[in-house]
């Protein structure tokens, strides 16, 4: 059973900080790693992607990789408000549908 | 930015009855899914279509849903019988390639 791991939450930042959110997955042959943001009610959107080892930075995102721990990270820098959601963090190995995380809520606190 | 839509935005129908769920994923874009969510749940696979055909399907899609992608635009989620649990917010994505997914605004299915 393929299974992703997160911290349900709520994660309370300060507005200004930096938000960790973090994720663990169960199958080694993971090969693709997802960050998705969901507003409550609404679809989730695609925030991040990354593929190999390492950091991949988007303008205020970062996520990190860490294959051998089977470790995924996001970091929100100068988290706002308008951050408040909940992150999805999915895997897929190639030709694998995305198995999601449940989630972990966050909430920007101004 | 070209998007995936879906329709209806929201469906309330009786149990037994027969629903069709209806998305138009991103023009380009040759691999098409759909997902559940069921209230304070996870997103949660259903089933994964391309070159007009069923690639892979998980244990939830059962006999009674059957996906069709009835013209060049359209990708729709039949539902034959709805039954109660079947209650949950149904999300359509397409994607480029097998890697990123982009997700449709959802239908949320009410069975009553």
């Amino acid at each position: 059973q393929k299974e992703v791991e997160q911290n349900s939450g709520p994660l309370s930042v300060p507005e200004g900080a930096i938000a960790s959110l973090n994720c663990t997955y169960s199958d080694r042959g993971s090969q693709s790693f997802f960050w998705y943001r969901q507003y409550s009610g609404k679809s989730p959107e695609l925030i991040m992607s990354i593929y190999s080892n390492g950091d991949k930075e988007d303008g205020r995102f970062t996520a990190q990789l860490n294959k051998a721990s089977q470790y995924v990270s996001l970091l929100i820098r100068d988290s706002q408000p308008s951050d408040s959601a909940t992150y999805l963090c999915a895997t897929n190995s190639g030709n694998t549908p995305l198995v999601f995380g449940k989630g972990t809520r966050l909430s920007v606190i101004a | 930015e070209p998007e995936v839509t879906q329709t209806p935005s929201h469906q309330v129908t009786q149990m037994g009855q027969e629903v069709i769920l209806r998305c138009v994923p991103i023009s380009n874009h040759l691999y098409f899914y759909w997902y559940r969510q069921i209230l304070g749940q996870k997103v949660e696979f259903l089933v994964s279509f391309y070159n007009n055909e069923i690639s892979e399907k998980s244990e939830i899609f059962d006999d009674q849903f059957s996906v069709e992608r009835p013209d060049g635009s359209n990708f729709t989620l039949k539902i034959r019988s709805t039954k109660l649990e079947d209650s949950a917010m149904y999300f359509c994505a397409s994607s480029e390639s097998r890697n990123e997914q982009f997700f449709g605004p959802g239908t949320r299915l009410t069975v009553l």
